[in-house]
């Protein structure tokens, strides 16, 4: 079956740069898209941004300059890196499989989830 | 962006019981509209697409309704493995992906 589990440092220095992979098992990544998703602590769901195997991306427009979301298809892998993290970024970071139904984008396989705090 | 806002944010309701969530969108969304399923420590889950579409392997109990910028989801017998935080999601737009609040549904 398909899993997804992230993996990651679960602490990250403000200013500094958190990165998180996300391992995809049971599916080839060279399909459907890839995504990261976040939720602060008492918050709802923010979309990050998704990767196509060929490494065409979309961000958020509200993290576009400070997000990079990379693919590893020898590795079944797909990473996100955020640079110049605040506190505003603690969150449980989610990877997603995003996947096409006719016109219809809906993320049908997720992870369990990474908390990534800040704190110096 | 397209801000989607759910109602409500928590509810009470016992086994067997009807429950309805909503979810509005601030500009129509046609009906490019997700609900999920997320319990503590779990993957989320997804129930219903295009706004009335039961992915496979969901229980018939769950449905799903609206379009536009009006929404919900029903549950026409909670059952108690179905306690747990909805959320809604739409893909109207591609570019920027947008999601609910969530409503957490608890044992009363």
């Amino acid at each position: 079956q398909v899993q997804l589990q992230e993996s990651g440092a679960g602490l990250v220095k403000p200013s500094e740069t958190l990165s998180l992979t996300c391992t995809v098992s049971g599916v080839s990544i060279t399909r459907d898209y890839w995504s990261w998703i976040r939720q602060p602590p008492g918050k709802g769901l923010e979309w990050i941004g998704y990767i196509y195997h060929s490494g065409s991306t979309n961000y958020n427009p509200s993290l576009k300059s400070r997000v990079t979301i990379s693919v590893d298809t020898s590795k079944n892998q797909f990473s996100l890196k955020l640079t110049s993290v605040t506190a505003a970024d603690a969150a449980v970071y989610y990877c997603a499989r995003m996947t096409v139904a006719g016109t219809f984008s809906l993320f049908d396989y997720w992870g369990r989830g990474a908390l990534v705090t800040v704190s110096s | 962006d397209i801000q989607m806002t759910q109602s409500p944010s928590s509810l009470s309701a016992s086994v067997g019981d009807r429950v309805t969530i909503t979810c509005r969108a601030s500009q129509s969304v046609a009906n490019y509209l997700s609900w999920y399923q997320h319990k503590p420590g779990q993957a989320p889950k997804l129930l219903i697409y295009a706004a009335s579409t039961l992915q496979s392997g969901v229980p018939s109990r769950f449905s799903g309704s609206g379009s536009g910028t009006e929404f919900t989801l029903t549950i026409s017998s909670v059952q108690p493995e179905d306690f747990a935080t909805y959320f809604c999601q739409q893909s109207y737009t591609t570019l920027s992906l947008t999601f609910g609040g969530g409503t957490k549904v608890e044992i009363k």
